[in-house]
């Protein structure tokens, strides 16, 4: 069974940083492009990266460019969120997303998800 | 590129409730749903337009003509109240990305 838990959440002033971990397992990791999603307090859902399974290809939302950088240690199983100049409207809950290998991504698994509030 | 849902859909128990996810041309793209209960991992209804995962009961299909796709829940239980949202992985524009759709709250009555 796929088991996805994403941890590094918690309170952090505008304009500090923070940096999300997802641990993997169940599934060969370095074998899987991987996603993070978030869902702001009240809202939808928000698709805010992609990282190929090589690192080679990486993409953010317009929402977060320039800001969050996404990455991974396929030798750990684990995929990270650097998320630096945080602002009030990055409050969210953060999803950890496994999608599926082949054909138009959809997203088969997710974790939990962990909260990152940021308020003064 | 928006994906577009009605905001809230009710129904009776036993009766089906449609939910629709409307774009231009939205027939050209695969379209995923997912069911999101409060305080729960997002879960995949249907992908591809209208295949079910392993372990989604066969009340779950969907459709995809036009410039609208549509998630049916037919028998329509207690336990499916929850918001769905419609998503497609845009690319082929420079510019991979996922989008998803605003979300329906189904409640039912």
């Amino acid at each position: 069974e796929v088991y996805l838990v994403e941890s590094g959440g918690g309170l952090v002033k505008p304009g500090g940083s923070l940096r999300l971990s997802c641990a993997a397992s169940g599934f060969i990791f370095s074998n899987y492009n991987m996603i993070w999603v978030r869902q702001a307090p009240g809202k939808g859902l928000e698709w805010i990266s992609y990282i190929s399974y090589t690192s080679n290809y990486i993409y953010y939302a317009d929402s977060v460019k320039g800001r969050f950088t996404v990455s991974r240690d396929n030798a750990n199983n684990s995929l990270f969120l650097q998320m630096n100049s945080l602002r009030v409207d990055d409050t969210a809950i953060y999803f950890c997303v496994r999608p599926n290998r082949d054909g138009p991504l959809h997203f088969d698994s997710w974790g939990q998800g962990v909260l990152v509030t940021v308020s003064s | 590129f928006l994906l577009t849902q009605p905001p809230s859909v009710s129904v009776a128990p036993g009766q089906t409730a449609s939910i629709s996810c409307g774009a231009d041309n939205i027939a050209s793209q695969s379209v995923h749903w997912y069911q999101h209960k409060p305080g729960q991992a997002p879960v995949l209804v249907l992908y591809d337009d209208s295949e079910r995962p392993s372990g989604i009961p066969a009340r779950f299909s969907g459709s995809n003509f036009g410039n609208s796709a549509t998630l049916t829940i037919t028998r329509v239980e207690a336990g499916d109240e929850a918001v769905y949202y419609c998503q497609v992985w845009k690319s082929g524009d420079g510019h991979p990305r996922g989008v998803f759709g605003g979300g329906t709250k189904v409640t039912v009555l």
